[in-house]
């Protein structure tokens, strides 16, 4: 098992409508987890991050997360054909005494106009 | 506001030959990071060093070695270059004893070997 899965894709949805990318975890104690975007022949972008249960909103990307059921979410309301990018879900914890941070392999996004 | 700077964007080399791969961050980061990026891999830990003067292997560290030179600049190594190793690099920095802050990633070394 992976220690943070999420599905590939591509998910494809159409322009203005809200996109839902999942990402599952297998470590109970991690402790913070972060959204990059990232372009094609591109570096990683930070688009948000969450340590707190619940919802966390910045502009049209709402962060969700259910630490009980280990698995964290980005949603993007309004979707628009420039969000089309692979999506990082990273996710945090200690390790050894060093923070470790474990990527999933992203999902592809694909915003139809 | 440079960042993570990576040195070269771009490189190909032979079977056999060595290189290394720079990187220098201007944030005052503690920790610096290096991985690769392959298709349907994801982002893979070769190498990374917590703070200055420490270095530890990653998830896929053969073939690599690393040096941090200071607490700017940490490079990695090949030393006898194979087909596996082509890849895109991605050297990253942060403050990683605060939960809170993400990894800073520079633009990639894209590396092909033939």
């Amino acid at each position: 098992q992976k220690e943070v899965e999420q599905n590939s894709g591509p998910l494809s949805v159409p322009e203005g409508a809200i996109a839902s990318l999942n990402c599952t975890y297998s470590d109970r104690g991690s402790q913070s987890f972060f959204w990059y975007r990232q372009y094609s022949g591109k570096s990683p972008e930070l688009i948000m991050f969450i340590y707190s249960n619940g919802d966390k909103e910045d502009g049209r990307f709402t962060a969700q997360l259910n630490k009980a059921s280990q698995y964290v979410s980005l949603l993007i309301r309004d979707s628009q054909p420039s969000d089309s990018a692979t999506y990082l879900c990273a996710v945090k914890a200690t390790s050894g005494g060093y923070q470790k941070v474990t990527f999933g392999i992203g999902t592809k996004l694909q915003v139809i106009p | 506001n440079a960042g993570v700077t990576q040195t070269p964007k771009f490189q190909v080399l032979k079977t056999g030959q060595s290189m290394t791969l720079q990187c220098a961050q201007d944030m005052n980061h503690n920790s610096m990071y290096w991985y690769r990026q392959d298709p349907g891999m994801g982002l893979r830990l070769i190498y990374y060093s917590a703070s200055e003067g420490t270095t530890d292997k990653g998830e896929v560290p053969n073939g690599y070695n690393v040096s941090r030179l200071n607490k700017r600049e940490f490079s990695l190594r090949l030393e006898s270059a194979a087909p596996s190793q082509t890849s895109v690099y991605f050297c990253a920095s942060n403050f990683a004893d605060r939960s809170d802050q993400p990894q800073h990633f520079g633009d990639g070394t894209r590396l092909s070997i033939l």
